[in-house]
């Protein structure tokens, strides 16, 4: 079946440290691949996304690459920020017709 | 302003009854969903309905009802049957049903609770 798994959090840095969150995945064909982020008491909001291997999905100093070769789509960022700290959510569309799919989420904890 | 609205935001259940979760948006989307999040599970889908009148079972359905009589509203029933219903609940919604570019709009969530 399709699945997506990150890594396990929570993910504590100082600022301006780098960022790396895994995500891998299990999907038939080709999915679209998206990274989310849910700050404190909120809903999730798109941060990036991927629809075909090789593309590089980037927003606010974020970045992920779609590596079929991997099934991978990791979070990078190379300095974090206090206002960082949030729970990201990987995800991943198999097919037309069907909902996103979400990892189980990493929360990432940023201290100046 | 064009989104998602949910209400309430915290919403409490006494034993054996049903309460009504509510998602209202006015982004003329077609698409839109109901998640369930839970600390340490991430997001599950319950339902989702692609178009008016149709909607579909997603994994953990059990439980839950839903109605699509409305584009703009797609209420969520948690009903007596559903016996872990403590949790983060998040309706989304988007332009089109599932298409490979597809970016979901989230409302801010109700908090349900058991008392």
């Amino acid at each position: 079946g399709n699945s997506v798994t990150q890594m396990e959090g929570p993910v504590t840095l100082s600022e301006e440290a780098f960022l790396t969150i895994n995500c891998t995945y299990t999907a038939t064909g080709y999915p679209s691949l998206f990274w989310y982020v849910q700050y404190p008491g909120e809903g999730l909001q798109l941060l990036l996304k991927a629809t075909k291997a090789d593309d590089k999905g980037s927003n606010k100093g974020f970045e992920a690459t779609y590596r079929k070769e991997t099934t991978s789509f990791h979070l990078e960022k190379g300095s974090v920020q206090v206002s960082d700290s949030a729970v990201y959510f990987c995800a991943l569309t198999p097919q037309a017709g069907t909902a996103l799919i979400f990892g189980k989420g990493t929360t990432l904890s940023v201290s100046s | 302003d064009g989104g998602i609205t949910q209400s309430p935001k915290y919403l409490f259940r006494k034993e054996g009854q049903n309460v009504t979760l509510s998602c209202e948006q006015n982004l003329n989307h077609d698409a839109m969903y109901w998640y369930r999040q839970d600390p340490g599970q991430g997001l599950r889908l319950i339902y989702y309905s692609q178009i008016v009148n149709d909607f579909q079972k997603g994994d953990i359905a059990e439980g839950y009802s839903v109605s699509r009589e409305k584009k703009e509203s797609f209420p969520l029933t948690v009903t007596s049957a559903q016996k872990n219903p403590t949790a983060f609940y998040l309706c989304a919604s988007s332009i089109q049903p599932g298409g490979r570019y597809e970016k979901l709009f989230f409302g801010s969530g109700t908090q349900l609770s058991v008392l």
